[in-house]
Formats: C-alpha cells, structure tokens, sequence
C-alpha cells in the first residue's frame, strides 16, 4: 500500500524532448507537490497545489507545466528538455494541521 | 526568504556511537520537520517539531524556537541510520513553502 507513488522511477532521455512525470497518494491528502534535488542533495520546492489549485510556483522555467486532474494526483510535465534539467524529482503530498509530508520515491531524470 | 543552516555537513561515526545534529535558521516558524534520506534516496518524514521535545525510539528531537534552532539526536547509532537527514521550516503566513537546509550527511560505519 504505497502512500505516495512516481512513475517512472528512472527517465533518460535527450535534449529537446518532452516528458512526463506522474504522481499519485492515497493518504487523501489536500495538498501535494513537487520537489526538486539537485547532484549536490538541495531540495527546492517547485509548486504546490492544494484540492487541484494552484497555491505556489516557485521561479521555474514554464517549459515545467504542473497538472491536477483531482486532489489524488499531481502530473509534472516537462518541454524541450535541457541539461541542467537531470535532476531528482520528488512528489510529496500533506494534510493540515500539521503539514507534515510524505514523500514518494523519487523520479531521477537524466538529459544527455 | 529564511535561511537554514545545518552542522556539521558531514558526520562518520562508529556503530552504537550518539550523535547531535542541529539545524540554525533565521526567521520565526510555526512548522518544523526533521526528514531522513537514506542511502537509496527515500526521504522519510521523522518528526514534526515547531518547538519542544519529541521521541521515537533511538531518536528525539528539541526545538527552541525562541532561540531559533533545533535539535536531533541519535542514541547507539545503527548502519540503517546513514544517510542525509535535512531540517526544513516554513513561516506560516499562508501558503508559505517549507525551505529545506543543506543536510548533515551521516555515516555509521560498523
């Protein structure tokens, strides 16, 4: 009973293509995310939805399209991929009062 | 934004050794979490502490938000305790973000 899954966990893939990342809880969380981890371990937040709106987009590229189809779900959508893109990424998800998160397993994207 | 300092970045110890590590940031919060990333890469949420004193087994965690730091203390260290552990804060004025540090990288050797 995975709480918060990633598809796919390992995505290699050239430059200028597009790619998709999806992340699903079942924790019926309100809110959920998307992390990302670069080579040296630092975790910047991307966005935040919460109940499939968006509540935070952190200075990121528009090439990233977040998408909510419902409050279970939060897709990341990826264009013309670029190098600096290989990175980690991490869906997360959290219910008040607390806020606390749970992570997914991770997605590690890497552009050649 | 608020900064978040952790020390030390690197920590080797041997097995069933303690350990102290601490996490400095600049800002008043009303939320704190401790995760722990091992070596596989899973981060797992340790504790939720925006101030006060938690336990969980061979782990705990004191934060003293009027001093702006907090604490995570690891008794008789195991090799399933190696890995990243990162403090991450947020301020709390709505839709505020949690702002992770740059992690104590924690090595158990046998």
């Amino acid at each position: 009973d995975t709480a918060v899954s990633q598809t796919p966990k390992y995505l290699v893939t050239q430059m200028g293509n597009d790619k998709s990342i999806k992340c699903e809880q079942n924790l019926g969380h309100d809110t959920m995310y998307w992390y990302k981890q670069d080579s040296k371990k630092f975790l910047k937040i991307m966005f935040s939805y919460n109940n499939k709106e968006l509540i935070i987009n952190e200075t990121v590229p528009n090439r990233f399209s977040p998408k909510s189809p419902d409050k279970a779900h939060l897709n990341l959508h990826i264009n013309s991929l670029e190098l600096g893109d290989s990175a980690v990424y991490f869906c997360a998800s959290s219910t008040p009062p607390t806020d606390t998160q749970y992570f997914g397993p991770g997605t590690r994207l890497t552009v050649l | 934004g608020i900064q978040v300092e952790q020390s030390p970045p690197d920590l080797i110890l041997q097995e069933g050794a303690n350990s102290t590590l601490r996490c400095n940031f600049s800002d008043s919060v009303n939320n704190l979490q401790w995760f722990h990333q091992n070596p596989w890469g899973q981060l797992i949420n340790l504790f939720y502490i925006p101030s006060g004193t938690k336990q969980n087994g061979r782990l705990s965690a004191t934060t003293v938000a009027t001093e702006r730091y907090s604490l995570l203390y690891i008794s008789s260290s195991q090799t399933t305790d190696s890995g990243v552990y990162f403090c991450a804060v947020e301020r709390g004025f709505g839709n505020e973000k949690l702002t992770f540090g740059t992690g104590t990288r924690l090595t158990i050797i046998p």
